[in-house]
């Protein structure tokens, strides 16, 4: 099946500092990714979709300026958590979909647990 | 509004079956998934349904109604592991998916 990676799974990074966070498809091409943020016992919360070649489209609520996304090319996407705070400390995961798919289908990565001090 | 609602939390017996029900009201439908998450972990991929009907897969069977708004993902043979939450998800109009709360399966021996 399609696989979805990302980098780092674990991070812990110091309040003011930015954070970096890779979603790569592995096996197959993806046109289109989406970062998620989940809070304990929580649901998943789309905070963005990623388009490669064009600019992300954030949800609302989310700042942009904050949480900048890069989507460079069909295998890889990037979320910066810039000038991070305590209150971003939070499991980020990334989908990615098939580009060939028909069944819309959302492949899922590992996830990232992002704490800061 | 774009809802999807689902049990907080059911609890069962190994061994035992559980169905897991899910309504949602959105704009548009382009299919229903079901994921499980295990804590501390990101969510996979259990079943889809687009059409009407049950689809079975080994010891999961997913059920949907569109005209109802409903469905429900069946368990059988429940197995320790089988301890998780399930998130069920619709892909509406825009194709994007909009996510249940999730329901917290609690297996007891």
């Amino acid at each position: 099946g399609a696989v979805v990676s990302q980098h780092p799974s674990r991070v812990i990074c110091k309040s003011g500092t930015s954070v970096k966070i890779e979603c790569r498809s592995l096996d197959f091409q993806a046109t289109t990714m989406f970062w998620y943020r989940q809070f304990p016992k929580k649901s998943l919360m789309l905070m963005a979709t990623s388009n490669e070649g064009s600019k992300a489209t954030y949800e609302q609520g989310v700042e942009k300026d904050k949480f900048l996304i890069n989507h460079a090319s069909l295998t890889l996407s990037t979320l910066t958590v810039t000038s991070a705070h305590p209150e971003d400390s939070s499991f980020y995961i990334c989908s990615a979909r098939d580009a060939s798919g028909t069944d819309y289908e959302q492949y899922f990565g590992p996830g990232t647990r992002l704490t800061v001090t | 509004g774009q809802n999807i609602d689902q049990p907080t939390e059911m609890t069962a017996t190994e061994g035992a079956i559980v169905q897991i029900n899910c309504t949602y009201q959105t704009s548009g439908f382009n299919g229903l998934f079901w994921y499980q998450q295990h804590a501390g972990e990101a969510p996979t991929f259990l079943s889809y349904n687009v059409l009407d009907g049950l689809e079975e897969k080994g010891r999961f069977s997913s059920f949907l109604s569109r005209s109802k708004g409903y469905s429900y993902l069946l368990l059988k043979e429940l197995q320790m592991k089988d301890s998780a939450s399930y998130l069920c998800a619709v892909t509406d109009s825009n194709y994007q998916l909009i996510w249940g709360a999730g329901t917290k399966l609690i297996i007891k021996p």
